[in-house]
């Protein structure tokens, strides 16, 4: 199926400062990413669709200026966790669709904030 | 509210014997069912699908049954092998947008040998 990566795979930062996660189809096009956080032991939460070329549409209770969403070309997402406290840790997972229903996801980034 | 649940937390079977992960949901609205498998540290690798029009799909050792007036779904594993074992999670959508998915908090499988 098709890949798509996430980098870094793993962070620690120190509170207050910011995170960026980039998110890319490796042998395919996305027009749609979506972000997910995925807190221990719980499900897949949608944070947010990406759009390429657009701005993201946020989930209900997720901020925008916390966690911005950038799709700038049909292979790339980032999101950036700005100003980072611990309880933003967190594994993030991005996906991707390829038209119709087909979506893949990455690995996940691990993110630890000290 | 919870709209997906997986009330199962864990399931532990033998080898070659059959696993059954159970899934439950009360939004009427969702037409299109997805079951993935996540390993550890890694994202969730697409295992099966169902639409709301059909109430079984079957694809080698995996089925997913769909009772819609029950609003339940269950994904069959037969036979498990020790390298299913894994997090299986439960999603719905609304139509085939399988990307804005409402997930369940998953069932751990593990399959001894």
């Amino acid at each position: 199926g098709a890949v798509v990566s996430q980098h870094p795979s793993w962070v620690i930062c120190k509170s207050g400062t910011s995170v960026k996660i980039e998110c890319r189809s490796l042998d395919f096009q996305a027009t749609t990413m979506f972000w997910y956080r995925q807190f221990p032991k719980q499900s897949l939460m949608l944070m947010a669709t990406s759009n390429e070329g657009s701005k993201a549409t946020y989930e209900q209770g997720v901020e925008k200026d916390k966690f911005l969403i950038n799709h700038a070309s049909l292979t790339l997402s980032t999101l950036t966790v700005t100003s980072a406290h611990p309880e933003d840790s967190s594994f993030y997972i991005c996906s991707a669709r390829v038209g119709g229903d087909a979506t893949f996801f990455g690995p996940g980034t691990r993110l630890t904030v000290l | 509210d919870q709209q997906v649940k997986q009330n199962s937390p864990s399931l532990s079977v033998q080898e070659g014997r059959i696993s059954i992960l159970n899934c439950d949901y009360t939004n009427s609205m969702f037409d299109y069912f997805l079951w993935y498998k996540k390993y550890p540290a890694e994202g969730p690798t697409f295992l099966i699908s169902i639409s709301s029009i059909k109430d079984k799909n079957e694809d080698g050792r995996f089925t997913v049954f769909l009772n819609k007036s029950a609003k339940h779904l269950s994904l069959h594993i037969v036979p498990s092998q020790p390298g299913d074992s894994a997090v299986y999670f439960c999603a719905a959508s609304e139509g085939a947008n399988a990307g804005k998915s409402t997930f369940g908090d998953g069932t751990t499988l593990t399959v001894k040998p």
